[in-house]
C-alpha cells in the first residue's frame, strides 16, 4: 500500500528555472493538497483540489499552478523559481473534505532556490 | 482568521516518562477539529490523536491522550510512557470546514511546532 507518494525527494533550482513536484495518490481519495512547510513553522496550504478537473487556491498560492486531470495525480507547477520558494512541500490526501477524515501525508520534496 | 500558538519551541523527556505538550488557539468557530501531528526525522507527518469540538470526552490512543479545553481553547497532548520513538516535531492543528466559489474542504491550521527529544 504504497499512499501518497511523492517525487523528487530532493531538488535545488536556479533562480527563474521552473519544475514540477509530482504527487499520486492510490487510495481513490478525493481531496488531495499541497502544503509547504518553511523552516520552524508549520505548513500552510499552497492549493487543493476536490475532485478530477476541480482545484482552488488555499493560503499562499502565488508563484505555484496546478492540475488535476485524474483522482489519482496532483502535480505543483512552480513557474520562475524564486529564493522565497525554498522550503519543504508535502502533499496530502484525504478521502472526505479532511473533516471528518484524517490526511495522509507524502514524505516531502525539500526544495532549494538559489 | 484562526491562529495556533505552540509555545514550547522545544521538551525534553527522559524514557518511561510523561511529557505534556502545550497549544492554544483562537477562533470564534463552534463547530471545529484539532488534531495533533508527528514529524519524525524521516520528515513524514503522522497523524497522532484527533478531537472534535463537540465532543467533551478528552480523546486518547494508547500513550497519547489530550487535555481539550474548550471554554479556554487549549488542547494539550500528554505522552505517557515516552518511548524513543516518539522524538519528533509534533504539530497541533485546527481544521474547520470553508467552503466558498463551488467548492469546500477543512481548512488546517497548524502551529509552529515543538521539538520534542526523548532520552534514554
Amino acid at each position: 500500500n504504497a499512499g501518497v507518494t511523492q517525487t523528487p525527494k530532493f531538488r535545488i533550482l536556479k533562480i527563474g528555472q521552473s519544475m514540477t513536484l509530482q504527487c499520486t495518490q492510490d487510495m481513490n481519495h478525493n481531496y488531495m493538497y499541497w502544503y509547504r512547510q518553511d523552516p520552524g513553522m508549520g505548513l500552510k496550504l499552497i492549493y487543493y483540489s476536490v475532485g478530477a478537473g476541480i482545484t482552488d487556491k488555499g493560503e499562499v498560492p502565488n508563484g505555484y499552478n496546478v492540475s488535476r486531470s485524474t483522482t489519482e495525480d496532483f502535480p505543483l507547477r512552480l513557474e520562475l523559481a524564486a529564493p522565497s520558494q525554498t522550503s519543504v512541500y508535502f502533499c496530502a490526501s484525504s478521502y472526505l473534505g479532511g473533516r471528518d477524515s484524517p490526511l495522509h501525508f507524502g514524505n516531502g520534496t525539500r526544495l532549494t532556490v538559489t | 482568521a484562526q491562529t495556533v500558538t505552540q509555545s514550547q519551541p522545544e521538551m525534553s523527556v527522559q524514557e518511561a516518562e510523561t511529557v505534556t505538550l502545550s497549544c492554544t488557539y483562537d477562533t470564534s468557530e463552534n463547530n471545529y477539529y484539532l488534531f495533533w501531528y508527528k514529524q519524525p526525522p524521516s520528515r513524514q507527518m503522522i497523524l497522532v490523536i484527533r478531537q472534535e469540538a463537540y465532543k467533551q470526552q478528552n480523546a486518547t490512543e494508547n500513550r497519547f491522550s489530550v487535555n481539550f479545553q474548550k471554554a479556554a481553547k487549549s488542547f494539550s497532548l500528554k505522552i505517557s510512557d515516552s518511548q524513543l520513538g516518539d522524538t519528533a516535531m509534533y504539530f497541533c492543528a485546527f481544521m474547520k470546514h470553508v467552503s466558498g466559489g463551488g467548492t469546500s474542504y477543512g481548512k488546517l491550521t497548524f502551529g509552529q511546532g515543538t521539538i520534542l527529544t526523548v532520552h534514554p
